[in-house]
């Protein structure tokens, strides 16, 4: 079965820098989708930013990208000029080719401090 | 856009009692799942309905049930809340295409006393 691994559970910035959270992820698939979720506090979960593994190109979105490892099974998430609005729980998301099944797999998350 | 909505942001319930938990989407997505989330934990699944009639467990089941009659609207149901049930409810919905990512309703935080 498929993990992800997020190892910082917290993070701060300070406001128009730029912070990198980490996520890996284990697999024995070749074809696979992950994605970046954002959690602002007490809002709805919306994607940020999602990566086809069979692409080589590092995914960008605005001040969003990622930073796609394949061998390493990594994929971070780097956002650049941060903003206040920043501030939310991430997470980082497996999605297997799999049609049916439990095809989705979450990681822990990382909550982000934007510090003005 | 695509809109998931849930029938409560904010649910008190005491300990015994049946609960629902409705979810609609608007956009046909035939997967839907229910999700629960605690501090530390990310997102667990409970359960999961890839049609009409059609459900599968997730990682954590137990406590609870699904009924998904029509193809917008998938229910989680708590048979006999209890305190252990306290937590945010998240309900997600994707097409069938693979690589599509899921979209969020807004979450029910419910509360068993």
């Amino acid at each position: 079965a498929q993990t992800v691994t997020q190892s910082q559970p917290e993070m701060s910035v300070q406001e128009a820098e730029t912070v990198t959270l980490s996520c890996t992820y284990d697999t024995s698939e070749s074809d696979y989708y992950l994605f970046w979720y954002k959690q602002p506090p007490s809002r709805q979960m919306i994607l940020v930013i999602r990566q086809e593994a069979y692409k080589q190109q590092n995914a960008t979105e605005n001040r969003f990208s990622v930073n796609f490892q394949k061998a390493a099974k990594s994929f971070s998430l780097k956002i650049s000029d941060s903003q206040l609005g920043d501030a939310a729980m991430y997470f980082c998301a497996y999605r297997s080719e799999v049609r049916h099944g439990q095809n989705f797999v979450f990681g822990p998350g990382t909550r982000l401090s934007v510090l003005p | 856009d695509v809109k998931v909505t849930q029938s409560s942001r904010y649910l008190v319930k005491r300990t015994g009692e049946k609960v629902f938990l409705e979810c609609v989407q608007d956009m046909d997505h035939e997967n839907m799942f229910w999700y629960r989330q605690d501090p530390g934990l990310g997102l667990r699944l409970i359960y999961f309905s890839y049609d009409v009639k059609m459900k599968e467990k997730g990682d954590i089941p137990e406590g609870y049930s699904v009924s998904r009659e029509k193809k917008e609207r998938f229910s989680l149901i708590l048979e006999s809340a209890s305190t252990n049930q306290t937590s945010m409810y998240l309900c997600a919905s994707t097409p069938e295409r693979v690589g599509y990512e899921q979209y969020f309703g807004p979450g029910t935080r419910l509360t068993v006393t």
